[in-house]
């Protein structure tokens, strides 16, 4: 199956400080990135639907100015959690498809845990 | 609004035959699939299920119904390994993207 990669796994960071986490489809060309926050024993709840050269759609709740996501390529997106608080320690999670959930199947990447002290 | 509902834990015994269930209310609804996630890890697609029926795919069948906005993933012949979460998901039509709205959870233990 198609890989997608996300960097880095971990990271650990001070309260008030901005943490990027990158998502990557190695194999094909990504039209479209989701990217997922998980809490501890959740479920995945999605935050954006990003798509290559234009704005990402935020899901009710998420705060755009907070996490910003960039899709400036059909093989990047990345995620910026600004003034990271303790309250935004979660798993991340992006994934990545070629064509429209219609035709193809997301792959997931590895996931990024993220701590805020 | 949206929701999914889905047991959240489940056990069963070594080499037996599990179902999880999954019921759904949502608008544009297109399609139902099931991931496992293993402790620490990522979502692993199963299976995808866009008509009504039961797909197999070796240990793993996955069914849907429609009309009932229900489905389940059934487990055969169980193994150790398949001590996991499961999620099911809905696939969503949206105005500009489609989505996947994902259920909570079922937490499967397996005993040996």
């Amino acid at each position: 199956g198609a890989v997608v990669s996300q960097h880095p796994s971990r990271v650990i960071c001070k309260s008030g400080t901005s943490v990027k986490i990158e998502c990557r489809s190695l194999d094909f060309q990504a039209t479209t990135m989701f990217w997922y926050r998980q809490f501890p024993k959740q479920s995945l709840m999605l935050m954006a639907t990003s798509n290559e050269g234009s704005k990402a759609t935020y899901e009710q709740g998420v705060e755009k100015d907070k996490f910003l996501i960039n899709h400036a390529s059909l093989t990047l997106s990345t995620l910026t959690v600004t003034s990271a608080h303790p309250e935004d320690s979660s798993f991340y999670i992006c994934s990545a498809l070629s064509g429209t959930l219609r035709q193809e199947t997301q792959y997931f990447g590895p996931g990024t845990r993220l701590l805020v002290l | 609004g949206q929701s999914l509902e889905q047991p959240s834990e489940v056990t069963a015994v070594e080499g037996a035959i599990v179902q999880i269930n999954c019921t759904y209310q949502t608008s544009g609804f297109y399609g139902l699939s099931w991931y496992q996630q293993h402790d620490g890890g990522a979502p692993t697609f199963l299976s995808y299920n866009g008509l009504d029926g039961l797909e197999e795919t070796g240990r793993f069948s996955s069914f849907l119904s429609r009309s009932d906005s229900y489905g389940y993933l059934l487990l055969q012949e169980l193994q150790m390994k398949d001590s996991a979460s499961y999620f099911c998901a809905v696939y969503l039509a949206g105005n500009r993207d489609d989505k996947i709205i994902f259920g909570k959870g079922t937490r499967l233990h397996i005993l040996p």
